[in-house]
Parts: C-alpha cells; structure tokens; sequence
C-alpha cells in the first residue's frame, strides 16, 4: 500500500513481556515518528528518526522503551518488561524530510494490552 | 515548547459552518500552525497549516489572527463525516516536533 503500514494491530501480552511494534513508512520518507495514545487524549510524542538516527529521543519514558531503524526505512518500537500502564495505541507517522510542509502520515496504530 | 488552548467539545448541525477555536499566546515567530483530525478508530490526519496569513485548502480554512496568538479552522459546511477530534499544534520551524494536546472533540448532529 501507498501509506503508513503498523503490524500487529493489536497485541495482547501479559505483565513483564517484551512487545516489538513495527511500522513501514512510506517509501521515500527519511522522517519517522512515534507517538503513544492513550483513551481519550492527544497523541504523545516518543521519538523522532532522520534517516537511521534517532534525532531526538525525549519523549521515551524510559529505558523499557527503544526504538531502532536500522536501514532508514522501517523501525521497530521495543517495549521491555510491559507494565499495565504501557497499554495504549502506538502511532507511527512519516514524513518526507527537510524542505517540505510538514506533514504527517500517520499510521492506523498498533494497540497494545498488557494484562 | 508552546502550547495550545482549544475547547474540550463543540457541537454542531449539518451543512452548518463550523469554527474551531485554537489559543496559542506563547507562539513565537518561527512557528508554524497545524491542523490535524483524528476520526475513530484511525490515526491523525493533516488538515491545513499557515504561519501568518489566512490558508484555504479543500478541507477547511484557517484563520490566523493578527498577533498570531489565536487562530480558527473553519469548516464551511459539516457532514457527519467531520465528526472528529481536531488537534491544534504548533510548529518549530526545524519541524522535527509536533506536540499534539487533548484536542476539540466535535459533533455533527444530522
């Protein structure tokens, strides 16, 4: 497809498990993010790559999460020892790079249970 | 980073216009003003953005007022499809930030 892909959809695990969330960004992009949201609030930013290297990693809450993107395209968002507070739709979205408007694709978000 | 205001919820009919009002007091002069929806069950999408002057896109308008610190998307005329949360966000100008804030949550009453 022409847009931002997120597998799995949903994720179930239990307490303690370690979750990978990936995203495929649209082909061409160098600008990718992500983002957390939880019910019924904004979308909080995690972290932001340009190419392969994270360009600002602020927004990670801590050192369970990591985030890689190894070749520039996609990226895979790694949660360690899941707590029931990590539960949430985990948004991804790209962009093309410098230069341009802006703008944001995102994708429809993977949501994560941690029972 | 500066922040944004807008109203919790907003209501509106049909076919009506709507104006969605956004707060931004401490914007500085680099920053750009964003849109963006987010419809159930989906991921935010890019509405329309402007840095001072009045934007008009396919979807909606965008007011920016004079001093910048306020600014309005218009939808002309709502369908229930325009049911959404609408996000006001603004913009460093090395773009590598958007921070979204709880947004309006408008209803389209038929």
């Amino acid at each position: 497809g022409a847009g931002v892909s997120q597998t799995p959809s949903n994720k179930v695990t239990e307490k303690g498990k370690y979750v990978e969330l990936r995203c495929d960004p649209i082909s061409g992009h160098t600008a990718l993010y992500w983002y957390r949201q939880s019910l019924g609030q904004g979308p909080e930013f995690l972290i932001y790559f340009q190419g392969t290297g994270a360009a600002d990693d602020s927004g990670l809450p801590n050192d369970r999460f990591f985030a890689v993107r190894p070749e520039g395209s996609v990226s895979t968002l790694k949660i360690q020892r899941t707590e029931r507070g990590d539960s949430a739709v985990y948004l991804c979205a790209s962009n093309p790079g410098q230069g341009n408007t802006g703008e944001l694709f995102f994708g429809e978000g993977s949501r994560l249970t941690v029972l | 980073d500066a922040k944004t205001t807008q109203p919790n919820s907003m209501e509106s009919n049909e076919e009506e216009p709507v104006h969605l009002p956004c707060n931004h007091s401490t914007i500085s002069g680099t920053d750009y003003i964003h849109w963006y929806r987010q419809l159930p069950s989906q991921g935010p999408e890019y509405v329309i953005h402007g840095l001072t002057s009045n934007v008009n896109n396919r979807m909606a308008s965008l007011a920016i007022a004079e001093d910048r610190k306020s600014s309005t998307l218009i939808l002309h005329r709502a369908t229930l499809r325009d049911a959404a949360v609408y996000y006001c966000i603004l913009r460093e100008d090395n773009f590598n930030k958007f921070y979204f804030g709880s947004g309006t949550k408008l209803n389209v009453k038929p």
